[in-house]
């Protein structure tokens, strides 16, 4: 099974700050991520696929990168709205998620 | 709108069996690929079952093989999830997800989610 390892859990920002999120594969997954938001009581939402592809949609403030094993997720001046859990997933084998990235305001 | 409507959530004993259904509208159903994924209460997502547009790929992670069956009928723009053997640590939301069209992995749409909770 593919592992995937989210860094940090939990994150203090405040607005207008550029956060980084880091995910990490077990094993290369190419490009096959996606980057989901979660706010409270909420289903997930797609921000990012095929590691680097904004859904169609999302604020062009989030952005993706990285290929193999590791994977970056980024928010330019973060939004109050942005305050969620952000979680990483991989598609390369069966579906994989990570722990999720709480981002909460500092 | 795409809009995908879980149902069928609950309580159950221990051992008990629960139906899971997902109403799909906005799309052509028929042509999606479809999965179901949970969420313990406080917990992170995990992938439960995949069915492809036609039901002829059908996948389940360990947890659940043999436990659950999962289904679909594309004249009813309807995706099911047919759960025995109930488990304490079956407990969670469950929800509905949409593949993207010509099925990539990801999943762009997604239920509101339907409550399970296994206890005595």
């Amino acid at each position: 099974d593919i592992q995937m390892t989210q860094s940090p859990s939990t994150l203090s920002a405040s607005v207008g700050d550029r956060v980084t999120i880091t995910c990490r594969a077990s094993q290369s997954i190419s490009s096959w991520l996606a980057w989901y938001q979660q706010k409270p009581g909420k289903a997930p939402k797609l921000l990012i696929y095929k590691a680097s592809s904004l859904e169609s949609g999302v604020p062009s403030r989030f952005s993706g990168s990285g290929s193999g094993t590791e994977f970056t997720l980024t928010i330019n001046s973060l939004q109050a709205d942005d305050f969620a859990t952000y979680y990483c997933q991989q598609y390369n084998t069966y579906w994989t998620f990570g722990q999720g990235t709480k981002v909460e305001i500092k | 709108e795409v809009q995908l409507v879980e149902s069928g959530g609950g309580l159950v004993q221990p051992g008990g069996s629960l139906r899971l259904s997902c109403a799909a509208s906005g799309f052509t159903f028929s042509s999606y690929e479809m999965n179901w994924v949970r969420q313990a209460p406080g917990k992170g997502l995990e992938w439960v079952s995949y069915i492809s547009s036609s039901s002829i790929s059908i996948y389940y992670t360990d947890s659940v093989r043999g436990r659950f069956t999962i289904s679909r009928d594309n004249a009813k723009n309807s995706l099911y999830l047919q759960m025995t053997s109930l488990r304490a640590e079956d407990t969670a939301l469950y929800y509905c997800a949409r593949g993207p069209p010509g099925g990539s992995g990801y999943w762009d749409y997604w239920g509101q989610g339907t409550l399970v909770t296994v206890s005595s």
